[in-house]
């Protein structure tokens, strides 16, 4: 039961352009979503997150949007340069009142980017 | 302390041994996590430690993988009898906080190659 969905495997975009990566997830207790890049041989970094309490998030060149009733979010990179070419990790986490999975995070299947310059 | 670090980065064993990896996560971290990534899927979630005590383990983590994190500093996890479908990249995390909402940093992983 794969919870957290990314359904492209791969994207390839113009150096300078916007690339706009998605996932899809289908447990509505999660409300909290991380976005992580990791490059080959090295561990996953952190990107952006936003909580569902927020419809978008914005640091830099990224944004993440939320939209709750399509269990959807996105990652818009603008502009694109060729040192954002990595895996893409969409992830979530839910916030289980008296529960003890506070922070486990359920990933998606990952999303190459491949920026041309 | 620049991070997450995880020992050793590679570990080629025979198929039937036992195998050890360490995490030492950010020092004022008290969440800390074990995942595993095999190609071409995201990371899967194996087992969680808050501070010492270890809160929940996946259904993925059968009975020949144990982890430990004495005194909530650094964490170990084994695997007995290794066997080739345990082949992947162990990856550590560690995260600050006591809800939801705080993102995990990860270390560079451990890739472990059964053979």
């Amino acid at each position: 039961d794969q919870q957290v969905k990314q359904n492209s495997p791969s994207l390839s975009v113009q150096e300078g352009r916007i690339s706009i990566l998605n996932c899809d997830y289908t447990n509505s207790m999660f409300d909290y979503f991380l976005w992580y890049k990791k490059y080959p041989a090295e561990g996953p970094t952190f990107l952006i997150s936003i909580s569902s309490i927020k419809d978008k998030n914005e640091d830099g060149r990224f944004t993440v949007f939320l939209n709750k009733s399509a269990k959807h979010l996105s990652l818009h990179i603008v502009p694109s340069q060729p040192g954002d070419s990595a895996v893409y990790f969409c992830a979530a986490s839910a916030h289980w009142a008296g529960g003890t999975s506070y922070g486990k995070l359920t990933f998606g299947q990952g999303t190459i980017l491949t920026v041309h310059p | 302390d620049t991070g997450v670090s995880q020992n050793p980065r590679h570990k080629i064993t025979k198929r039937g041994q036992n195998v050890t990896f360490r995490c030492d996560p950010i020092s004022e971290h008290n969440r800390l996590y074990w995942y595993r990534q095999t190609l071409g899927q995201g990371p899967e979630f194996l087992t969680y430690f808050q501070n010492e005590a270890q809160l929940e383990k996946s259904r993925l983590l059968s009975d020949r993988f144990s982890a430990e994190r004495p005194k909530g500093s650094f964490s170990t996890l084994e695997i007995q009898r290794t066997e080739q479908g345990d082949s992947a990249m162990y990856l550590c995390a560690s995260s600050q906080g006591i809800g939801a909402r705080t993102e995990a940093f990860f270390g560079q992983g451990t890739r472990l190659t059964v053979v």
